[in-house]
């Protein structure tokens, strides 16, 4: 069975540091893996979406990198900002699953002004 | 405007009673995903849907039951069933019904307590 997990749970850093968020998967049988963004109490919203085939993806500040083979996926910011505290999750699309994610429990970020 | 409306944002349960959760979307999306949080977890799917008249569950389906009549909406019922429903509940669409491409668009939940 697919387990997601991400570590740190929570994490506190001042404005202007780089950061990486760690997400770990245990079948590397996936199609893609993606990482959302979630303020409280709202929905989520995509960040990045890396297909198996790729290493990475970046949008602006954010890079996503990807390793199958390892079960691992990076999540870094740049130049973090106070806008960007918010809970990050990843999620796993797994094979012949109908699009179905499987979600890790998040990391907490707070970014300090 | 395009994307997902899930309403009513917040609602409460009387024990014993059934209730409904609204998700509509104008994407044009052929998938519709139910999810449920919990605090300080991630999401698990409860039921999904590829195609109009069709769904499948999820991890957690027990004590719930959806609909598919049209391919705008994906109304969830909480049933009586389910002992534990306090939860935020999020819905999803997305394009593909599979696939490496199958980014899923969320809308803003449904909060859910029990009185």
């Amino acid at each position: 069975k697919q387990e997601v997990t991400q570590i740190p749970a929570a994490l506190s850093v001042p404005e202007g540091e780089n950061l990486v968020l760690n997400c770990s998967f245990t079948d590397s049988a996936i199609y893609n893996l993606q990482w959302f963004r979630q303020d409280p109490g709202k929905g989520l919203t995509s960040l990045l979406l890396i297909q198996s085939s790729q290493r990475e993806q970046t949008s602006g500040r954010l890079n996503a990198s990807l390793d199958k083979s390892s079960g691992r996926s990076t999540l870094y910011i740049a130049a973090s900002q106070p806008g960007d505290s918010a809970t990050y999750l990843c999620a796993v699309n797994l094979d012949n699953q109908g699009g179905k994610l499987i979600f890790g429990q998040g990391t907490e970020l707070s970014v300090k002004p | 405007d395009g994307g997902i409306t899930q309403s009513p944002k917040y609602l409460f349960r009387k024990e014993g009673q059934n209730v409904t959760l609204s998700c509509e979307q104008n994407l044009n999306h052929d998938a519709m995903y139910w999810y449920r949080q919990d605090p300080g977890q991630g999401l698990r799917l409860i039921y999904y849907s590829q195609i109009v008249n069709d769904f499948q569950k999820g991890d957690i389906a027990e004590g719930y039951s959806v609909s598919r009549e049209k391919k705008e909406s994906f109304p969830l019922t909480v049933t009586s069933a389910q002992k534990n429903p306090t939860a935020f509940y999020l819905c999803a669409s997305s394009m593909f019904k599979g696939g490496a491409k199958n980014i899923q668009y969320f809308g803003a939940g449904t909060r859910l307590s029990v009185l």
